[in-house]
């Protein structure tokens, strides 16, 4: 089975600044598919992106970016010039690339709440 | 507009009653799922279904009662619970095994059992 790590409950940055938060799996699958989501105060989790472990390239949206370590199962987060709107509780997850039913579901980690400090 | 809408937003419940959750998605997606998120703790997966059909139930107790009369509605009904089932229960849906697009969140029911 799968497993997702994160091992900070809590970060905090100052705002316009860089955040990185850590996540980890485990798996003995090749081909996968790993997430960042947020959930603000209003509940509604929000994809943030997503990394194909297949693909070398380190994905970026905007003002996010991961680091991809697949040796070392390791998908680190950075939010580079932070806003007070990047305030949320953030979750790492992992997908399955295998395409059976049942292998769509999402592994969740514990999740890192973020504050950002004016 | 989140794609994902469920109703009611919170329920507080006693815990004899008789209580649905409700969840519609407009996205075209096959697959919808229901999680649970209690605090500190991972979202756990309850049920799965793809195309209407359930593949997936991740031994839940049966005071869960999930309902899929379509690919666009899913439902979680609930009698005799617990006061550890208070929590907030978030249905998601996704194109389904077959795509490698990522699942979509509504906002999710706060419960509270009292």
């Amino acid at each position: 089975a799968q497993t997702v790590t994160q091992s900070q409950p809590e970060m905090s940055v100052q705002e316009a600044e860089t955040v990185t938060l850590s996540c980890t799996y485990d798996t003995s699958e090749s081909d996968y598919y790993l997430f960042w989501y947020k959930q603000p105060p209003s509940r509604q989790m929000i994809l943030v992106i997503r990394q194909e472990a297949y693909k070398q390239q380190n994905a970026t949206e905007n003002r996010f970016s991961v680091n991809f370590q697949k040796a070392a199962k390791s998908f680190s987060l950075k939010i580079s010039d932070s806003q007070l709107g990047d305030a949320a509780m953030y979750f790492c997850a992992y997908r399955s690339g295998i395409s059976n039913f049942g292998n769509e579901k999402l592994t969740f980690g514990t999740g890192t709440r973020l504050t950002i400090i004016p | 507009e989140t794609g994902v809408t469920q109703t009611p937003r919170h329920l507080v419940m006693g815990m004899t009653n008789k209580k649905s959750l409700k969840c519609e998605q407009h996205l075209g997606h096959n697959a919808m799922y229901w999680y649970k998120q209690s605090a500190k703790k991972p979202l756990e997966l309850m049920f799965v279904y793809n195309f209407k059909e359930q593949t997936e139930n991740n031994s839940v107790p049966s005071r869960f009662s999930p309902e899929c009369p379509n690919s666009s509605h899913l439902f979680l009904h609930l009698h005799t619970l617990q006061p550890e089932d208070s929590a907030l229960y978030l249905c998601a849906s996704s194109h389904g095994p077959n795509s490698n697009q990522p699942q979509h969140f509504g906002d999710g029911t706060r419960l509270s059992i009292l």
